[in-house]
């Protein structure tokens, strides 16, 4: 069974940095496109950014609140991918996961989810 | 950017049918993906390509997408699928590319 563990997660201040990370197992990661979405208490699922493959460029999209703030990586021996969240707001609290992104011609969507792990923005 | 629009709450008695509606422009041109999170979890995948279920979802469980509405369907509603409902589209001409609907809880009366 996929497993995916995000870790990381804790109190920062606004303007500081936090980095998440997402431990996979029991799949071939290096050939999986990865996602992660957020979710701020009480409120809707946002996608935060995705990173492709390696063998698929490896390049990354975020949405637009998060651009030039945030930074996903992946490292391919360690199964792992990476969130570096820079220069925090408040609004960036929230419960944070990492995803599975299968993929078509025309289609996206989210098969495998982690937990999750909370960020929270405050002074 | 696309918008998706869920009905907010929906209601059904155990053992009825419940749907779901997800509304968006000329939505049946899209694949639409669907998510159940239940309080406290994290969500998880019931409907893919607008109606393939993923192995282990019931077959209660089913959806259906043309003109500019998809829906979720649950037949034989249980207690245990209580919880909150997700729609999801990706729109490649986007600057948002991943689109999730605004949710609806599903009440079990």
């Amino acid at each position: 069974e996929v497993q995916l563990v995000e870790s990381g997660g804790g109190l920062v201040k606004p303007g500081g940095s936090l980095r998440l990370s997402c431990a996979a197992s029991t799949f071939t990661f290096n050939n999986a496109w990865m996602s992660w979405v957020r979710q701020a208490p009480g409120k809707g699922l946002e996608w935060v950014g995705r990173i492709k493959s390696k063998t698929d460029g490896g390049t990354t999209d975020y949405t637009a609140p998060v651009k030039g703030r945030f930074t996903i990586s992946r490292d391919d021996s360690k199964n792992t991918l990476y969130l570096q969240m820079n220069s925090v707001k408040t609004e960036d609290t929230a419960v944070y996961y990492c995803t599975t992104d299968s993929h078509g011609t025309y289609y996206h969507y989210m098969d495998v989810w982690g937990k999750g792990t909370t960020v929270t923005v405050s002074s | 950017s696309y918008v998706l629009t869920q009905p907010p709450s929906v209601s059904v008695a155990p053992g009825k049918t419940a749907g779901i509606t997800c509304g968006g422009n000329n939505i049946g041109s899209k694949s639409v993906h669907w998510y159940q999170q239940k309080p406290g979890q994290a969500p998880v995948l019931v409907i893919y390509y607008d109606s393939d279920r993923p192995s282990g979802i019931p077959e209660r469980f089913s959806g259906s997408n043309s003109g500019n509405t998809a829906t979720l369907t649950i037949s034989r509603v249980e207690a245990g699928d209580e919880a909150d409902y997700y729609c999801q589209v990706w729109d490649s001409s986007s600057d948002l590319p991943y689109v999730f609907g605004t949710g609806t809880k599903v009440t079990v009366l």
